[in-house]
């Protein structure tokens, strides 16, 4: 219950493509969705983050889609760039603030230039 | 200012050595977390202080000692540790728990246990 799953575990995307990044979850008690950027020997970085009471949230190049009904949710990045290849995390926190960020195993996505 | 700040970034250190690592914020912020991260896998939560007291403890072993001096700082006491708790140490803080905002995250001691 308290698990994320994320897919893929690793991406190649061309430079210019989509990146597309899944997560699921089974906790209807989780209220807050982040997406984490980490760089090699960095620590993870907020990248966006999104509520269920709306459906996309867009920041620039990158996108989430959040699907309540399915409970799921997904980060899109637009015009891939090579800067971009990191390793991206999915998580989600319950309501009210609780300790806890339940992470996704990750997904290393490389961007060819 | 968004910064967290972990020293050292580097730390090599004996099974019978005694270290500190250090972690500040300025932000405000009254949460504050130790989580422990190994190679190719997410962070994993070690401890959580809220208004400088222990909140939680996720069953760490008692060779790592948490510190929480006041709002702005957490300190991780490191004892007796095993090779096996070579790892990146991460350092996050959040506005409160009862908060739902973001966690940012320090830039990490990476710890060798030789």
């Amino acid at each position: 219950q308290q698990q994320v799953k994320q897919s893929p575990q690793s991406l190649i995307v061309q430079k210019g493509g989509i990146s597309i990044i899944n997560c699921a979850y089974e906790n209807t008690a989780f209220d807050y969705f982040p997406w984490y950027q980490q760089f090699p020997g960095k620590g993870p970085a907020l990248l966006i983050a999104i509520r269920p009471d709306v459906s996309e949230k867009k920041e620039g190049r990158f996108t989430i889609s959040f699907n309540k009904s399915a409970k799921q949710f997904s980060l899109h990045i637009m015009d891939s760039q090579p800067g971009d290849s990191a390793t991206y995390f999915c998580a989600a926190r319950t309501q009210g603030g609780s300790e806890k960020l339940v992470f996704g195993k990750g997904t290393k996505l490389t961007v060819n230039p | 200012d968004t910064e967290v700040t972990q020293t050292p970034k580097h730390l090599v250190m004996g099974m019978t050595n005694k270290k500190s690592l250090k972690c500040e914020q300025h932000m405000g912020h009254r949460a504050m977390y130790w989580y422990k991260q190994k190679a190719k896998k997410p962070p994993e939560l070690m401890f959580v202080y809220s208004y400088e007291k222990l909140s939680i403890n996720e069953s760490v072993p008692s060779r790592f000692s948490p510190e929480c001096p006041n709002s702005s700082l957490l300190n991780l006491h490191l004892h007796a540790l095993q090779p096996e708790d070579s790892a990146l140490y991460l350092c996050a803080s959040s506005q409160a728990l009862t908060v739902n905002t973001e966690a940012f995250f320090g830039q990490g001691t990476r710890l060798t246990v030789v």
